[in-house]
């Protein structure tokens, strides 16, 4: 089964509006990490924020801002101000906390965003 | 602070033709160790994770191998490739502890002929 699904394959914004790229996830363990990745086209994958499953607050990290939806079990990606360089593809990640199996990340299958000028 | 270097950037190979991808970190010791194939437009594939020297787990059988002979030191090794295998490859590092995130190399990409 999916455990992260993000089920928009490609999103366009216009310049200085808000995007919101979707992510749903499943798992039981009742301690896990979601994390989401932009990756440009030149391919280098960059951390862009985290939200903990204990964590009461969303996540902010400068333009980004994550909405955690616990019960619905969802962790979108908001970006305010879009800018060109935002076009990128963008992927959303789940880390469980069972460390054993090596703290793997498990990653959805993408979000490409186009952001017009 | 930490960094991640991952060589060559690009690689051409024959069909049948030996592998070797190498993948340093600096700056910390211990990390968790993983690699990763993309094919084009796609998600990650998860092939190999490490959390010690000489400690390898297999995502995906397949024809390729890892190895950590030092302890941020991560290499991935065929005997044989095939074109299936042809990919963009990506060595990353974590600490442990569900709230840390991977950070990643700047990727191989790979084209068999």
């Amino acid at each position: 089964a999916q455990k992260i699904t993000q089920t928009q394959p490609g999103m366009f914004v216009q310049e200085k509006e808000a995007v919101t790229l979707d992510c749903t996830y499943d798992t039981s363990d009742p301690s896990y990490g979601l994390f989401w990745y932009k990756q440009p086209s030149s391919g280098e994958m960059i951390f862009l924020i985290y939200q903990g499953s204990y964590d009461q607050q969303n996540a902010t990290e400068g333009r980004y801002s994550l909405n955690f939806q616990k019960a619905r079990k969802s962790a979108n990606l908001v970006i305010s101000a879009s800018q060109l360089g935002d076009s990128a593809m963008y992927f959303c990640a789940m880390r469980e906390g069972r460390e054993n199996q090596g703290g793997k990340l498990i990653f959805g299958q993408g979000t490409e965003l186009s952001v017009k000028p | 602070s930490q960094t991640i270097h991952q060589w060559p950037a690009t690689l051409v190979q024959p069909v049948g033709s030996p592998l070797s991808l190498e993948c340093t970190v600096e700056g910390t010791s211990n990390p968790n160790l993983y690699w990763y194939r993309q094919a084009a437009g796609r998600g990650l594939q998860l092939l190999f994770y490490s959390v010690g020297i000489g400690q390898i787990s297999s995502e995906v059988p397949q024809n390729l191998s890892a190895s950590r002979p030092q302890d941020r030191q991560f290499i991935l090794s065929s005997k044989k490739l095939l074109l299936s295998d042809s990919g963009f490859y990506l060595c990353a590092w974590s600490r442990t502890g569900v709230h840390q995130p991977q950070h990643f190399g700047d990727g191989t990409r790979l084209s068999i002929l």
